[in-house]
């Protein structure tokens, strides 16, 4: 059982450079989420699915977009890096969402230091 | 939305000595409040959460506690050691939410000298 595993763990990409960054749970979990984490910022919400097929939007969306074709993947993607997102991306999942009770905690991958020139 | 505040945002304590690191939230409908622990180089990794209905919550040298009026919680390391070295992040979910979002605190960098 991995947990919530990313890849890539480093890239370095220059301005305009597209690429996918790629999340994998294998716990089963409905929820998946995407978050960005910046010196002195915190962790803040990007993307989030509820389920297979579905996606919207967190805190921060502008310049990424998401998909969740199969249960257990979560894709963001930059179709047009910036300098501005460079950033260390984290993954993570939970069982399900509030009014589940013990199903909510949030399990995070090791994350992706992206960094753009 | 909901507005999380941390603090303090670095602590520095000796080995065997207390760390208290506080937070407060805005939204009187958040119902959750988890506590995650990030080392160097991965990912955060949950240690201890609360829920609204309780006021504290122990687990061997951590401790949370809930003020539900005054809205703040606060973590509690008792005994510290050097392998508690890490940022904690606190976070609060609203009740009622259709995602489950958290809303994270920024963060508080914790060293314990030996």
């Amino acid at each position: 059982n991995a947990g919530v595993t990313q890849t890539p763990k480093f890239r370095v990409l220059k301005t305009g450079q597209s690429m996918t960054l790629l999340c994998a749970q294998d716990m089963n979990h409905e929820y998946m989420y995407w978050y960005r984490q910046d010196p002195g910022m915190g962790l803040r919400l990007i993307h989030y699915s509820v389920g297979e097929g579905t996606t919207a939007k967190g805190e921060v969306p502008d310049g990424y977009n998401v998909s969740r074709l199969k249960k257990q993947n979560f894709l963001l993607g930059l179709e047009s890096a910036a300098p501005s997102q460079t950033s260390v991306y984290f993954c993570a999942s939970s069982r399900g969402g509030p009014g589940q009770s013990r199903t909510d905690t949030q399990y995070f991958g090791p994350g992706t230091r992206l960094t753009v020139l | 939305g909901e507005n999380v505040e941390q603090h303090p945002s670095t602590l520095s304590v000796q080995e065997g000595d207390s760390a208290v690191i506080k937070c407060t939230y805005s939204d009187s409908a958040s119902n959750y409040f988890p506590w995650y622990k990030q080392e160097l180089g991965k990912g955060p990794q949950l240690i201890i959460d609360i829920r609204s209905n309780v006021g504290e919550k122990k687990d061997q040298r951590i401790a949370v506690t809930l003020n539900k009026t005054a809205k703040h919680f606060s973590l509690h390391i008792t005994e510290t050691q050097p392998e508690d070295s890490a940022v904690y992040f606190c976070a609060a979910r609203i009740r009622g939410s259709t995602l489950g979002r958290l809303y994270f605190g920024r963060g508080t960098q914790l060293t314990v000298w030996p």
